[in-house]
């Protein structure tokens, strides 16, 4: 339903690499830079990546993004309990000139 | 620090109207544009619109338009949104987030949203 395509869920166990896929069209992920953000239960989503790869000030760079046509991922590396929330994509899309969004994706920490 | 912070949930009647404020500090409401965004349960994220950083400026998903309106306060450094005749799949987490346009574009911070409740 959301317009840009997550999996639901990922998991890991700590230590581990995972990466979360996030998948759109032309008119957005392949036209726009992609944004990651995490939210941890009952707080504000933090942004994460911005412009596809790039991260604020404060991220750790087990935090990565990248992007590749219409597709985009991020890689969670050095896996952390305090990691497990959910992460969503977003992109500007032309078409709809308009956020647009992934369903977002819960990761669990085994 | 920047930050955004939400007034508390609400529960509305079907065909009633809620404003939900979004208090910025650290910064000034009216020196970037603020989007809104809402997730109903078991759906993703959904953007609503937007207001320019000088109170202008609106635009407003389709979906909603005619149903919300977004202003700013420059003196309480608050942005409101006020959405119009709810039904209950209205009902969601509202989210104001503040748009980012020099060193990217995204919305680099978000409240920690507002549950809002339509039910008869």
């Amino acid at each position: 339903q959301s317009v840009l395509t997550q999996p639901p869920s990922a998991s890991g166990t700590p230590g581990q690499r995972v990466t979360i896929s996030c998948s759109g069209s032309r008119s957005n992920i392949g036209s726009s830079p992609v944004n990651w953000y995490q939210r941890l239960p009952g707080t504000a989503p933090k942004l994460l990546v911005y412009t596809n790869n790039q991260r604020p000030s404060g991220v750790p760079d087990r935090f990565s993004g990248s992007k590749s046509g219409t597709s985009a991922s991020l890689a969670i590396s050095g896996l952390q309990s305090d990691d497990e929330a959910d992460y969503f994509c977003a992109a500007w899309d032309d078409s709809l000139t308009g956020w647009v969004f992934g369903g977002g994706t819960k990761l669990t920490v085994l | 620090q920047v930050q955004l912070v939400q007034s508390g949930g609400e529960v509305k009647k079907p065909g009633a109207s809620v404003k939900v404020s979004c208090k910025a500090s650290g910064y000034t409401v009216t020196s970037n544009g603020i989007s809104w965004v809402r997730q109903a349960p078991g759906q993703g994220l959904e953007w609503m619109g937007w207001i320019s950083a000088d109170n202008d400026n609106t635009n407003y998903a389709q979906k909603f338009q005619g149903r919300v309106t977004m202003t700013t306060e420059t003196y309480t450094n608050t942005a409101y949104m006020e959405l119009r005749s709810l039904r209950s799949d209205d009902t969601a987490v509202y989210y104001c987030a503040r748009e980012e346009a020099t060193v990217f574009h995204g919305l680099d911070v978000w409240g920690q949203g507002t549950t809002v409740t339509v039910s008869s």
